[in-house]
Parts: C-alpha cells; structure tokens; sequence
C-alpha cells in the first residue's frame, strides 16, 4: 500500500524558505490519476490545504499562499516538495503531504485525501 | 469563500451513544464532501468521500449523509477508539478546498 513521508528541516528563520519534501513509496507517483497535495495545521488549530500537483507538473494553490508557494515533483524519486518563501512565526505548523484524488461528476468536482503522511513540524524562529 | 461550518465545535459522549455531526456550507457549490478523523500527534484518517461513501476498512458504525448545504457523519454506536476530532472537507473548484473547524468528541 502506498506510505508518504515527509522530510526537511524542523527550523526555519523568518523571511527564509521553507523546504520540505514527500517521498512516496509502495507505488508509483505517476499511476492512478492522482494529485499529490500539502496540507498544514499550525499547533491547536484546524487544517489548512496549501497546493496540489499533478505528475505532469500542473499545479493548484490556495489563493492566500499563492505569491510564496511552489509545489513541484520528481517523478524519477517519486517525490513531491513545497517551497514557501518569505515565511512568518504564523507559517509555524504540522505540515502534511497526502495523496489527492480528484473527481468530476455531472460537471460536480469533488475529492479526497488519502492517504496521508505522518506529518513533519516546522517552527519559525530566529 | 466559502465556509464550512461545524456543529458542534465540541461534543461530550458516552461509549454505546449515537452520535451526529454537522457540516453546514455557506454555499450549494458541491454535493460531495469527505469526513476525516484526527487523533492527537497523528495525521487525518480519511472516513467517508463523495457524502457518503465509506472508506475501505472503516467500521460500518460510520456513515455519511447529505447534499447541497448540509451534511452529517454520524457514529452509530461510539467506541472507545473513536474519541477524536472529525472535520469535514469540500472542493468547490480547483483553487478553493476548505476544511471544517474540527468537532472534538470527548469522554463523558
């Protein structure tokens, strides 16, 4: 079954880049018609997607991370990683990575994420 | 945007009850969303997809209902391992996927 992991620093200090990336294993990346997606939660609060992409490259941001968020793909290692610039103590977070299923019914879109990686704790302090 | 909203934020229960939480949409844009569980210092655990489809190895005391603004998973008879929070998630286009607050189900 497919597993992600999530790597990269666990500090990062203001105004950096965070850099994280997800490994896939137990399947390829570039099978199955998916999406691959990073999702985060800061300590105490709820979920908050930030961008998808799929093995072609194509890519989806939440407008309100778009300007600092870049989500890109290594289909030769099977990974995925997310770059978010300029980052804040408010980028403090679990950040998550999960496989994307996206689907169009009768011109509805809908999805789900699964599964999930354990999820990597990124703090941002000087 | 549009808001999904959770009812209720917080739900004290005992093992055996039944128990049901809502996911209101500020807007009919979607007839499908998906229900995860969240257990503390572990990743969502997807449940139900597409309102009421049950993920492969979820009891079948989860279910899922719902269309338009107004959804509900509902947990037919609660276990101990099901004290966790649950959030709701829906994809209105490709660029606006939101998450419910999360409902934190307790001990009584």
């Amino acid at each position: 079954q497919v597993q992600l992991q999530e790597s990269g620093p666990g500090l990062v200090k203001p105004s950096q880049t965070l850099s994280l990336t997800c490994t896939v294993s137990g399947g390829s990346i570039s099978s199955g018609s998916y999406y691959w997606s990073w999702i985060r939660q800061p300590a105490g609060k709820g979920l908050e997607w930030i961008g998808r992409i799929y093995t072609s490259g194509s890519t989806n941001y939440n407008p309100s991370l778009k300007s600092r968020v870049t989500i890109s793909v290594d289909t030769s290692k099977n990974q995925f990683s997310l770059k978010l610039s300029s980052v804040t103590a408010a980028d403090t977070a679990v950040y998550y990575c999960a496989r994307d299923k996206v689907v169009v019914v009768a011109a509805t879109l809908f999805n789900w994420f699964d599964p999930w990686g354990q999820g990597t704790l990124v703090t941002v302090s000087s | 945007d549009i808001q999904l909203t959770q009812s209720p934020s917080f739900l004290s229960a005992s093992v055996g009850d039944r128990v049901t939480i809502t996911c209101r949409a500020s807007q009919g844009i979607s007839s499908y969303l998906a229900w995860y569980q969240q257990k503390p210092g572990k990743a969502p655990k997807l449940l139900i997809y597409a309102a009421s489809t049950l993920q492969s190895g979820v009891p079948s005391r989860f279910s899922g209902s719902g269309s338009g603004t107004e959804f509900t998973l509902t947990i037919s008879s609660l276990q101990p391992e099901d004290f966790a929070t649950y959030y709701c998630q829906q994809l209105n286009s490709y660029l606006a996927l939101t998450f419910g607050g999360g409902t934190k189900v307790e001990i009584k």
